[in-house]
């Protein structure tokens, strides 16, 4: 069966550090991979896709990048972080239109 | 475009019914109902596809009408465990998800 995992499960970092977040799935191969955040008491907003190895699209512009560096990694990051980075960040793939979710990385910046 | 729910919120004591409707301004060909516990990650719930669809997951179901670019989940005897916030979502790039602003449930006993 296919399971998704994200790490770490919380981070809290300072306004200007890097920031790397990782996504892995298994079970499956060549998966769609997503990235979303939900900001505290807010909706899921979609930040980036995959379709494949180093194909990545971003859906809004921000202080974010994504990799895909193998078949069923998705890595988030940032050079500085924000404090308006903070959020509850939530990878996720797809089995024919389904969409699964990992457990997620919950990030704060002071 | 981000789909519109309502309500945002309903309150309902256990073994009442509630709807929520996602409604949307451009051609929806798939709707996606999700349950996200507080601090926990959304759970898929069901999509449908076609218009008039209608599916159930347990005293949950939901249906679709193509039309009028909208959907509806009805719970129905809601239980304790129907407590959340429930997301609509319709398709953008990539198959990737643009999700409603939610509509919060709590259910009392």
């Amino acid at each position: 069966s296919q399971t998704i995992h994200q790490w770490p499960a919380t981070l809290v970092q300072p306004v200007g550090s890097p920031l790397s977040l990782e996504c892995t799935v298994e079970g499956t191969s060549n998966p769609n991979l997503y990235w979303y955040r939900q900001a505290a008491g807010r909706g899921l907003q979609l930040l980036f896709y995959s379709v494949g190895i180093g194909q990545i699209s971003s859906e809004v512009p921000q202080n974010l990048s994504a990799s895909r560096p193998q078949d069923r990694q998705f890595i988030l990051s940032s050079k500085k972080l924000l404090l308006s980075d903070s959020g509850f960040y939530l990878c996720a793939w797809n089995r024919a239109l389904e969409q699964y979710f990992g457990p997620g990385t919950r990030l704060t910046v002071t | 475009q981000q789909p519109v729910q309502s309500p945002q919120a309903v309150i309902l004591r256990e073994g009442e019914d509630a709807v929520i409707n996602c409604s949307s301004s451009k051609a929806l060909y798939s709707v996606h109902w999700y349950r996200q516990k507080h601090g926990e990650a959304p759970v898929f719930l069901m999509i449908l596809l076609k218009g008039g669809e209608q599916k159930g997951h347990e005293k949950i179901s939901a249906s679709f009408n193509e039309k009028k670019q909208q959907s509806s989940l009805y719970l129905t005897a809601s239980q304790l465990s129907y407590s959340g916030t429930y997301f609509c979502g319709t398709l953008g790039g990539a198959d990737g998800l643009t999700f409603g602003k939610g509509t919060h449930l709590i259910i009392q006993p």
